[in-house]
């Protein structure tokens, strides 16, 4: 199947700097990628759609200024927390279509477990 | 309201005994997608079975079956002989409408798996 490979799979930072996470569709074009967090025990929660060439759509409640999304290029997006904090500690994790028209499945990356100090 | 609602937050079953997780979806689309996926403690999510709202026989992946009563806006997943390596959370999604944008997916809380000797 698709594969969607995300990076760094773990990451700690200070708090007040930024950290980028790279998700990328490794044998497939993707034009629309998806942002989720988690908080420990408790379900996915998507934050954004990011769409290849144009500006991210976020969900309600979720900062644009403080989640950047950039979509450059048809295999990569990326979410840089910026300015982070203690409270955005969480597991992200981005997804992707496999063949466009499919609908059966949504390939997800390997997570990446962020922990702001 | 919630659009999935997975009622079961833990869930004990044999190893060799068959065990079903409950879901049950809301919407108002015509056109759907119900997916279900399992998350290890590693964190990544792993891709189980598909039901779109069109088909009308049950979906099947190996030791997976996906009980689709659409009157009763239920998808519950069945797994058969169950094994320990079975012992995950598990998620219920949906995808609203047609895929057209992609698979913008909304997962109930999960259910968390143990299977024992």
């Amino acid at each position: 199947g698709a594969v969607v490979s995300q990076h760094p799979s773990w990451v700690i930072c200070k708090s007040g700097t930024s950290v980028k996470i790279e998700c990328r569709s490794l044998d497939f074009q993707a034009t629309t990628m998806f942002w989720y967090r988690q908080f420990p025990k408790q379900s996915l929660m998507l934050m954004a759609t990011s769409n290849e060439g144009s500006k991210a759509t976020y969900e309600q409640g979720v900062e644009k200024d403080k989640f950047l999304i950039n979509h450059a290029s048809l295999t990569l997006s990326t979410l840089t927390v910026t300015s982070a904090h203690p409270e955005d500690s969480s597991f992200y994790i981005c997804s992707a279509n496999g063949v466009p028209g499919q609908n059966t499945e949504a390939f997800f990356g390997q997570g990446t477990r962020l922990t702001v100090v | 309201a919630q659009k999935i609602t997975q009622t079961q937050p833990g869930m004990f079953v044999q190893e060799k005994e068959a065990v079903t997780l409950d879901c049950t979806y809301d919407t108002s689309d015509q056109s759907y997608g119900l997916f279900w996926y399992k998350q290890p403690s590693s964190g990544e999510m792993i891709f189980l079975i598909y039901q779109g709202s069109y088909d009308e026989q049950n979906a099947t992946e190996g030791r997976y079956s996906l009980n689709f009563q659409k009157a009763r806006k239920s998808a519950n997943l069945v797994i058969s002989a169950s094994q320990l390596g079975d012992s995950a959370m598990y998620f219920c999604a949906m995808r609203e409408g047609l895929e057209g944008g992609g698979n913008k997916l909304t997962f109930g809380t999960g259910t968390q798996l143990k299977v024992e000797l």
